[in-house]
């Protein structure tokens, strides 16, 4: 089974609008991260944001939020007055074992969205 | 943040030839490196884990004979494409974690390596 699902191989959104970008996981473990990556054309991997299984506030970093729910699995990504230069691959990735040392953050990726920012 | 640097950016080389890609921790200590491979618009896939002064742990199907890492030193792991094919012509991307950093919950990325083989 998947570990990280992204359902949406594409979307599309106006600038200056809102987005949610969709992830859900699938995990045993209680200890586990949740990570959203941009990757732009040039291939780099951008880092956005991080949430912990055991945060109980949602994360926020500027225009990124992460919807964190936990029963339903799921670590949605919301991009806030979307910009032209949001236009990228975005990619929800999962770390387990958070602390154990076992797995020391080796990641899984999702298969990711192309989001395309329309002027 | 911290900066994990990757070498080079790109190459192209000649089939039954080895390639060696450089990562390097910029300004932090990485005693765990990853090394993942990223096939056209597809995600990225984990190849292995490489740790310091040890041997790196190789994921399912990789083979670890073609592709040798080795991580001398708290700031430097190498991934070595030995004899290399077309089919191995992919996007090679290294990261690090910064444990002991501001940064602990946040894995740093390299800029990734494109390579060709022709």
């Amino acid at each position: 089974a998947q570990k990280i699902t992204q359902t949406q191989p594409g979307m599309f959104v106006q600038e200056k609008e809102a987005v949610t970008l969709d992830c859900t996981y699938d995990t045993s473990d209680q200890s586990y991260g949740l990570f959203w990556y941009k990757q732009p054309s040039s291939g780099e991997m951008i880092f956005l944001i991080y949430q912990g299984s055991y945060d109980e506030q949602n994360a926020t970093e500027g225009r990124y939020s992460l919807n964190f729910q936990k029963a339903r699995k799921s670590a949605n990504l919301v991009i806030s007055a979307s910009q032209l230069g949001d236009s990228a691959m975005y990619f929800c990735a999962m770390s387990e074992g958070f602390d154990s040392g076992g797995s020391n953050y080796k990641l899984t990726f999702g298969k990711g969205t192309l989001l395309t920012v329309n002027p | 943040g911290a900066v994990v640097s990757q070498h080079p950016s790109r190459v192209i080389c000649k089939s039954g030839t080895s390639v060696k890609i450089e990562c390097r921790s910029l300004d932090f200590q990485a005693t765990t490196m990853f090394w993942y491979r990223q096939f056209p618009k597809q995600s990225l896939m984990l190849m292995a884990t490489s740790n310091e002064g040890s041997k790196a742990t190789y994921e399912q199907g990789v083979e670890k004979d073609k592709f040798l890492i080795n991580h001398a030193s708290l700031t430097l792991s190498t991934l070595t494409v030995t004899s290399a094919h077309p089919e191995d012509s992919s996007f090679y991307i290294c990261s690090a974690r910064d444990r002991g950093g501001l940064f602990d919950t946040e894995a740093f990325f390299g800029q990734g390596t494109r390579l060709t083989v022709v």
